[in-house]
């Protein structure tokens, strides 16, 4: 079974740190990009990072330089490392596998997600 | 680029025909995917590249469009069907979603 599982959140105050993990299973990680999408509370969903398979990365504007998403093929694990957290960086984030279907670039699968809440 | 989904929410009865649409801030060709969420789980890939069901999802569920307008069709709306359905353009980094369409059953 292809599966992404994300862990690493919970509570933490503004202007703090929060490194997530995402471990991969049932395909070959290496060979695929991993992103990062968040949805904060009763919100719609916010791609904000991207690792490529050659470690390449990308991000929104909104964490660029606050975020850095790194990988570990040996581990089969993505990391978000978060810092000068904000308020409005409460959110439940998801891992998921960038993968291509046909020719179209795709999120499949998604994990089940991990709450940060960022709060004095 | 800005993706526009409409309507925000909707309530239809089982059976019903469902349309929602799409429209991206440019011309991204087909490369527009759709995704179904229910409340507190993670989002799932229904429609890739504007028109192509992904494998396990029932036929009632279509896409179609091109350039910058796209619909997601819903045949025969079963109870099994409410959710969020949000779209998603992958012609550009950052690969951005719509705002989402929330479809309750009547």
């Amino acid at each position: 079974d292809v599966q992404v599982a994300e862990s690493g959140g919970g509570i933490v105050q503004p202007g703090g740190s929060l490194r997530l993990s995402c471990v991969a299973s049932g395909f070959t990680f290496s060979e695929y990009w991993m992103h990062w999408v968040r949805q904060a509370p009763g919100e719609a969903l916010m791609w904000i990072s991207r690792v490529n398979n050659d470690g390449t990365t990308t991000y929104a504007d909104s964490v660029k330089g606050r975020f850095t998403i790194s990988r570990d093929d040996a581990k089969n694990t993505v990391y978000l490392q978060m810092n000068s957290l904000r308020d409005d960086d409460t959110a439940t984030y998801y891992c998921a596998r960038g993968a291509t279907a046909g020719t179209w670039p795709v999120l499949d699968p998604w994990g089940p997600g991990t709450l940060v809440t960022v709060s004095s | 680029i800005q993706m526009t989904q409409s309507p925000s929410s909707l309530s239809a009865s089982v059976g019903d025909r469902v349309t929602i649409t799409c429209r991206a801030g440019q011309r991204i060709s087909t490369y527009l995917n759709w995704y179904q969420q229910k409340s507190g789980t993670a989002p799932k890939l229904l429609i890739f590249g504007s028109s192509n069901v992904q494998t396990g999802v029932p036929s009632r569920f279509s896409g179609s469009g091109s350039g910058t307008d796209f619909t997601l069709t819903i045949s025969s709306l079963q109870p099994e069907d409410f959710g969020t359905y949000y779209c998603q353009q992958s012609y550009s980094s950052p690969y951005t979603f719509g705002q989402g369409t929330k479809l309750e059953i009547k």
